[in-house]
C-alpha cells in the first residue's frame, strides 16, 4: 500500500540556519504530494503541495520538489526563524483522494 | 469562512468508560474524515463519509469505535469501552467532495485514557 517515510527528529536549529527534512514515498500510481505543518496548539495546515513529477511547491520560504526518479519530496528552507518551530508532516494522496501521512518531524528553532 | 469545529478540545477518561467527539464541517463540505493521531506518529485515517454514507471504514476498530454523520452535516465519533492505547488526538477534516480538493482540518480533540 501507499506509505510515506520521513526523517526522524527532533531537529534543533539556530535561527537563520538551513533546514532540510527528507521524505520518500511508496505508491502504486502517481500521487500528489504535500507538506503539512502543525504549530503548537493548532491544527494541521497545508504548507505546500505538488501534483506531478518535477513540480515545485513553495510557501513561506519553504520549497519541495516532486522527484519521481527518487520517489522523494524533501522540504527545504534557506533561513529558518523561531516562528518555524513546529511539527512537519509529509503526505501523499492517490486517486482515492485519501491522505496518508508520515510520522512527522519536530523542528525547534532557537534564537 | 468558518473552519472545521471540533469539541471538546480535551477529554480525560478512565479505561472502560465511553467518550464521544463531535465535528461540525465547513458549510457545504460533503466529504468528512476522522483521523487518529497517536503521540509521535502521523495521523491515521479511521473513517471517511460522503454526505451521510460511509465510504471507507476499513481502519476503524469496530468492536469499540463507531461513527455517524446523520443528515450529512455534523459527525460524532464514539469509543466504548476506551482502552489506554486510545489516548491520541482525534482530528476531523473535510473537503467539498471526493476529488483533488484541499483538506481543512479541525484543531482536534486530545483524549487521555487513564
Amino acid at each position: 500500500g501507499d506509505s510515506v517515510t520521513q526523517m526522524e527528529g527532533p531537529v534543533t536549529l539556530s535561527e537563520e540556519a538551513f533546514l532540510t527534512i527528507n521524505c520518500t514515498y511508496t505508491a502504486t500510481g502517481y500521487p500528489s504530494l504535500f507538506w503539512y505543518v502543525q504549530y503548537p496548539g493548532e491544527g494541521l495546515q497545508l504548507l505546500l503541495k505538488a501534483t506531478k513529477a518535477d513540480d515545485k511547491g513553495s510557501n513561506k520560504g519553504f520549497e519541495a520538489t516532486y522527484r519521481k526518479e527518487t520517489t522523494s519530496f524533501h522540504l527545504e528552507k534557506g533561513s529558518v526563524q523561531v516562528s518555524d518551530s513546529a511539527v512537519y508532516f509529509c503526505a501523499l494522496r492517490e486517486n482515492d483522494y485519501k491522505l496518508s501521512f508520515g510520522a512527522g518531524t519536530t523542528v525547534t528553532v532557537r534564537a | 469562512e468558518a473552519g472545521v469545529a471540533q469539541s471538546p478540545r480535551y477529554k480525560i477518561i478512565e479505561k472502560r468508560q465511553s467518550v464521544a467527539f463531535w465535528c461540525n464541517p465547513i458549510s457545504g463540505h460533503a466529504t468528512l474524515y476522522w483521523y487518529q493521531q497517536i503521540l509521535g506518529q502521523g495521523p491515521k485515517l479511521l473513517i471517511q463519509f460522503q454526505n451521510n454514507g460511509v465510504v471507507d471504514d476499513s481502519q476503524l476498530p469496530k468492536d469499540r469505535f463507531s461513527a455517524e454523520r446523520l443528515k450529512g452535516v455534523d459527525s460524532t465519533l464514539k469509543i466504548q469501552p476506551a482502552k489506554l492505547e486510545d489516548s491520541a488526538v482525534y482530528l476531523c477534516a473535510t473537503t467539498p467532495g471526493q476529488g483533488p480538493y484541499g483538506y481543512t482540518f479541525g484543531s482536534g480533540t486530545r483524549l487521555t485514557v487513564v
